[in-house]
């Protein structure tokens, strides 16, 4: 099975853009997690979609959105970019019915905010 | 709210070593813990998975206990080599059927040919 895929890799943008990551996660899995991770605040949980509906959001501000499509894929959507916004972008798939069930993470976009 | 810490932030051993890494979470009301590794640059592997009701998990090298009651996970590698250089994070569930993680800041570790 290939793994979960994540598009573009690196980004650069500058502030007041927008700026917008797919996830594509492994074949069969239905919910996708989004987390940002940076130096000072480790990861954090942005939100999580499973069969097109967001099931659990983090704390972060509404420029941060999401969707999922029919196929199981995800977008995140940063809106306003901010130099604090620079992270690595990770999402993470799982079948999301089992109960106990651990995640796929794929490799990243990193984002460079100037 | 949840917090996750793990100590020590970073540990340089000679290859062989057998060795610890550490994760306390503040509510004990967890439902299941798990281990990641993540290479530099890289996503994060899964390491372990603990269910709430177990003790302990065991993958080749690796074994990590759960302690619910205090707070308290540990990943023991035994044997250690330089392949396994990397950070080593734990994070927790907080209830059934959800993809949400509280992560720790991570172990990170180098082992020393």
């Amino acid at each position: 099975k290939a793994g979960v895929t994540q598009t573009p890799r690196y980004l650069i943008k500058t502030r007041g853009q927008q700026v917008t990551l797919s996830c594509s996660p492994i074949s069969g899995h239905r919910s996708v997690s989004w987390y940002q991770q940076t130096p000072g605040q480790g990861l954090q949980f942005l939100f999580e979609y499973f069969s097109e509906t967001q099931r659990n959001k983090g704390n972060f501000p509404g420029r941060f959105s999401g969707r999922q499509f029919s196929n199981s894929r995800s977008e995140m959507n940063v809106s306003t970019l901010e130099l604090g916004d620079s992270a690595l972008y990770l999402c993470a798939s799982r079948n999301g019915q089992g109960r106990q069930e651990t995640q796929y993470f794929g490799p990243g976009t990193r984002l460079l905010v100037l | 709210k949840q917090e996750v810490t793990q100590i020590p932030a970073a540990l340089s051993v000679p290859e062989g070593e057998n060795l610890v890494l550490n994760c306390s979470f503040t509510d004990s009301a967890i439902y299941n813990l798990q281990w990641f590794r993540q290479d530099p640059g890289k996503g994060l592997t899964s390491l372990l998975l603990i269910q709430s009701s177990q003790r302990e998990q065991t993958s080749g090298r690796l074994n990590a206990s759960l302690d619910k009651s205090s707070g308290r996970s540990t990943l023991y590698i035994a044997a250690s080599q330089p392949g396994d250089s990397a950070t080593y994070l734990c994070a927790v569930s907080g209830s059934s059927n959800t993809g949400k993680l509280i992560f720790g800041q991570g172990t990170t570790l180098q082992v020393k040919p």
